[in-house]
């Protein structure tokens, strides 16, 4: 069976930076890209980009681009997504999701909250 | 704003049918599949349909998807409490190279 685990919520203050997890188990990690996925308070979702865990081949959002990094370590089935200097803006559920196709992520994981608040 | 229109509720009595809308574009609802999402409050979101009406295993036939021209439409039948939730409509942007959802459609059976 499919799973995607997140890492843990995190309470952060703004400027220090943060990198959160997501695992795969249950398939062949490098053949599917994963992809992340924001949603703010009360919001809807909003797509951030994609990774490719075989080759570290990552694909942003032009409205995160230069905002987050994304990163991958197909050794341990894991992809990372993390913030250099935190903003409260930054604020929100992170989800991690596998892409089946290009419209279409079948898994999700239960999702990472990030609250940053000085 | 987002870049695909959704009503932002609907509501319907257990056990009637209800459909909640997408409206996009030529750049992605027109030549892309469209994917939806049901998301119950305090959970992860779950795919629902992909490539515009297919169900993936477990899905219970009771939802359906359709798409014309630069719209589609998630159907619900057999309404149940359960079932309330967040709906998202979702598909590939080509002008903007990325992935677009819907601002969500919160469904109530009242």
């Amino acid at each position: 069976e499919v799973h995607l685990v997140q890492s843990g919520a995190e309470v952060k203050k703004p400027g220090e930076s943060l990198k959160i997890s997501c695992q795969g188990s249950g398939y062949t990690f490098t053949t599917y890209w994963i992809g992340w996925v924001r949603q703010m308070p009360g919001k809807g979702l909003e797509w951030m980009g994609i990774i490719s865990p075989g080759d570290s081949d990552t694909r942003y959002s032009p409205s995160f681009q230069g905002q987050v990094t994304m990163s991958a370590d197909k050794s341990i089935n894991t992809a990372y997504l993390q913030w250099s200097s935190l903003q409260a803006s930054d604020t929100a559920m992170y989800y991690c999701t596998r892409r089946a196709a290009t419209t279409r992520y079948d898994y999700w994981g239960q999702g990472t909250l990030v609250t940053v608040s000085s | 704003q987002s870049v695909l229109t959704q009503p932002p509720s609907v509501s319907a009595a257990p056990g009637q049918k209800v459909t909640i809308s997408c409206s996009g574009s030529s750049s992605n609802i027109g030549n892309n599949y469209v994917s939806w999402y049901q998301q119950l409050p305090g959970t992860a979101p779950k795919l629902l349909i992909y490539d515009n009406n297919k169900r993936p295993s477990g899905i219970p036939d009771r939802f359906s998807g359709s798409k014309s021209g630069t719209s589609a439409t998630l159907g619900i039948t057999g309404l149940q409490t359960g079932d309330e939730a967040d709906y998202y409509c979702g598909t590939w942007d080509s002008s903007l190279s990325a992935k677009v959802f819907g601002g969500g459609t919160k469904l109530t059976v009242l």
